[in-house]
């Protein structure tokens, strides 16, 4: 079992739908980040949670730090939200390793 | 945040020929560099840890021969894929982390270059 798990593995949605990406994580964190490839490859840090929730724009980030759960929603969504959404965990025993989800590769349709 | 520049973009190379990535930190200094690959529809692997001025740590199963990592100053790291092959061709991309500098000590936020796509023929 990863120590990092993410659902789910694909999404499609339509323009304007509200998408929800969860991350649950079985280690003791001092992180939780979640991030943003596009289809170019290139890796945008979106979040940085340590607890509670956060907001940017249409993104809301939460984590839950008793059920070791995060969850990434978007809100209004739109055709250019369509990457690929990554959670990492940063474990408390680690500076600077990362435990790596598998991705949610997101689709937004017109 | 903090600028990172990788550089090439993208590189097409003959089998047996040398490829060296470059990244750089423009406005922070980073101790410790990450490189990473990352293959089609994979997530990224983490290949090796570079610390300023010190050897690198490889992860296992990553040949330190054929992927050299220099990390001779805080705002540059160099990966050099020898030999190329084309099992080689992958996404590399390079995540510094954050010492000091503008945005002053580490917080932990991650940062990443915008990734060298490899291509061996």
């Amino acid at each position: 079992k990863n120590e990092v798990e993410q659902s789910p593995q694909n999404l499609t949605a339509q323009e304007g739908e509200f998408i929800t990406i969860n991350c649950s994580y079985s280690v003791g964190i001092s992180a939780l980040h979640w991030l943003q490839q596009h289809p170019g490859g290139g890796i945008v840090s979106l979040f940085m949670l340590s607890s509670g929730k956060k907001k940017h724009g249409r993104l809301i980030a939460t984590i839950n730090i008793q059920e070791k759960h995060s969850s990434l929603h978007i809100t209004a969504s739109h055709p250019r939200d369509s990457a690929v959404y990554i959670c990492a965990a940063s474990p408390s025993d680690s500076n600077y390793q990362l435990i790596w989800g598998a991705g949610t590769k997101l689709i937004i349709k017109p | 945040g903090a600028v990172v520049s990788q550089h090439p973009s993208w590189v097409i190379c003959k089998s047996g020929t040398s490829v060296k990535i470059e990244c750089r930190s423009l406005d922070f200094q980073a101790t410790t560099m990450f490189w990473y690959r990352q293959f089609p529809k994979q997530s990224l692997m983490l290949m090796a840890t570079s610390n300023e001025g010190s050897k690198a740590t490889y992860e296992q199963g990553v040949e330190k021969d054929k992927f050299l990592i220099n990390h001779a100053s805080l705002t540059l790291s160099t990966l050099t894929v020898t030999s190329a092959h084309p099992e080689d061709s992958s996404f590399y991309i390079c995540s510094p982390r954050l010492s000091a500098g503008r945005a002053g000590t580490n917080t932990g936020e991650l940062f990443f270059g915008e990734g060298s796509r490899l291509t061996v023929l």
